[in-house]
């Protein structure tokens, strides 16, 4: 069964650099997502991306983040100037018209 | 403001019995209902997608809509060790259009 493709699967980056978090979506699906989840905590939307541009983005997506399909496969999270909040698991969902999401095995990002 | 709220348990269900879990949501504007399984430190997996009022079976899972009362469940009928998780109740408004507002999750645990 086709899958969303996460990578890195972990991530450790000193706080104030920037990372890039990479999803592969499975090749039919038209909607694309970013969540997080912070340890012990549930699952938080961050945006939603259809037809190469922001459907919606939550208060948790502000200037810190960016996302883009820069070669029309890889779907990527760009965190600049990263806070050690921002250790958490990212997941990246994708879906076709009418489907649930599916979600990747995410990437766990750890802040030092 | 979404809000999607479930009991966090644990909830300890003998294996071979008939595990229910609830959800309920405070924006009647949700159109879509999902249930998704995670294991701990691993992704969200879809169980189980709702989207008009009554029940929906799917094998040993059934998930019942009640849009009058803001209310989603899911049964898990002869449950299995295996079927110990945490399970995620998630709603959007639009048709899943938007990103999923996720409750904190119910920890069940299936005893032998």
């Amino acid at each position: 069964e086709p899958e969303v493709t996460q990578t890195p699967s972990h991530q450790v980056t000193q706080m104030g650099q920037e990372v890039i978090l990479r999803c592969v979506p499975i090749s039919n699906h038209l909607y694309f997502y970013w969540y997080r989840q912070i340890l012990g905590q549930k699952v938080e939307f961050l945006v939603s991306f259809y037809n190469n541009e922001i459907s919606e983005k939550s208060e948790i997506f502000d200037d810190q983040f960016s996302v883009e399909r820069p070669d029309g496969s890889n779907f990527t999270l760009k965190i600049r100037s990263t806070k050690l909040e921002d250790s958490a698991m990212y997941f990246c969902a994708t879906r076709r018209e009418d489907q649930p999401q599916h979600f990747g095995d995410g990437t766990r990002l750890s802040i030092l | 403001q979404k809000e999607v709220e479930q009991n966090s348990g644990p909830l300890s269900v003998p294996e071979g019995a008939i595990a229910s879990l609830n959800c309920t949501y405070s924006d009647r504007g949700s159109q879509s209902f999902f249930w998704y399984r995670q294991y701990s430190g691993k992704s969200p997996e879809l169980i189980m997608s709702i989207y008009s009022n009554g029940d929906k079976e799917d094998g040993r899972f059934t998930a019942q809509l009640n849009k009058a009362s803001q209310y989603v469940s899911l049964l898990i009928r002869d449950s299995q060790p295996s079927d110990s998780a945490t399970y995620l109740c998630a709603v959007a408004i639009r048709g899943g259009a938007d990103g999923l507002t996720f409750g904190k999750g119910t920890h069940l645990i299936i005893q032998p």
